[in-house]
């Protein structure tokens, strides 16, 4: 089974803090992603990666930054948290070739920030 | 990506099957069925995906349409853990599309 791992369940920041939110996935997937998820709002896609060292910004990049050093792990950044990123954060891997292409999610990170 | 409509909500009884529909009236002929479902406050999980052919595997059943213009998700015993909603996306399996967007889905509530 895919299992995407990430590094809190639950976050309260303070704003102006950075904030760093981990990704792990251990399917030797070489795509990741980083959505966040409000009501109303839907999955909107915030930056992705397709390989290690590369990133492409997806719909709504601004306020966020990523890493990507190793093939399995995936950091989302926020360089200086904003109440309106108050969230549900959600990580996903998968795989490149094109009959794979379904997307494997982590449990969430619920962040609040104050 | 083609748009789909879900009926936006549904109720089951366990141990029964649950047939969740999906139109996709201008899906193209390069464009797959995905299913995912995400369970309250966690995150979404895929279920199956398919091109032309039926599809089955552990979780479901996917049924499409000789047409593709509809499908048809089947879980075949429904469980209390069965609740949630239903997500069903079309999308072309390209390198450069990553995107997956979900609408609003299906709330499918399985009663005891």
């Amino acid at each position: 089974d895919v299992k995407v791992t990430q590094s809190s369940r639950y976050l309260v920041k303070r704003t102006g803090e950075k904030v760093f939110l981990e990704c792990v996935q251990d399917m030797d997937h070489e795509n990741m992603f980083w959505y966040r998820q409000d009501p109303g709002l839907g999955l909107r896609l915030i930056y992705f990666s397709y390989d290690v060292k590369m990133k492409e910004k997806g719909d709504i990049p601004e306020g966020y930054s990523v890493s990507r050093e190793k093939k399995e792990r995936f950091s989302l950044i926020l360089e200086s948290a904003s109440t309106n990123q108050t969230s549900m954060y959600l990580c996903a891997s998968s795989s490149n070739l094109p009959q794979n292409y379904e997307q494997y999610f982590g449990p969430g990170t619920r962040l609040t920030v104050t | 990506d083609a748009k789909t409509t879900q009926p936006p909500s549904m109720d089951c009884a366990e141990g029964r099957a649950a047939n969740l529909p999906c139109n996709h009236s201008t899906i193209s002929g390069n464009e797959y069925v995905y299913w995912y479902r995400q369970i309250h406050s966690q995150g979404p999980q895929y279920i199956i995906h398919g091109l032309k052919n039926n599809e089955t595997n552990e979780m479901a059943s996917l049924i499409i349409t000789e047409d593709r213009k509809s499908s048809t998700l089947i879980l075949p015993h429904a469980t209390l853990r069965d609740t949630a909603v239903y997500y069903c996306i079309v999308r072309v399996a390209i390198t450069n599309d990553y995107k997956l967007s979900f609408g609003a889905g299906t709330t499918v509530t399985v009663r005891a």
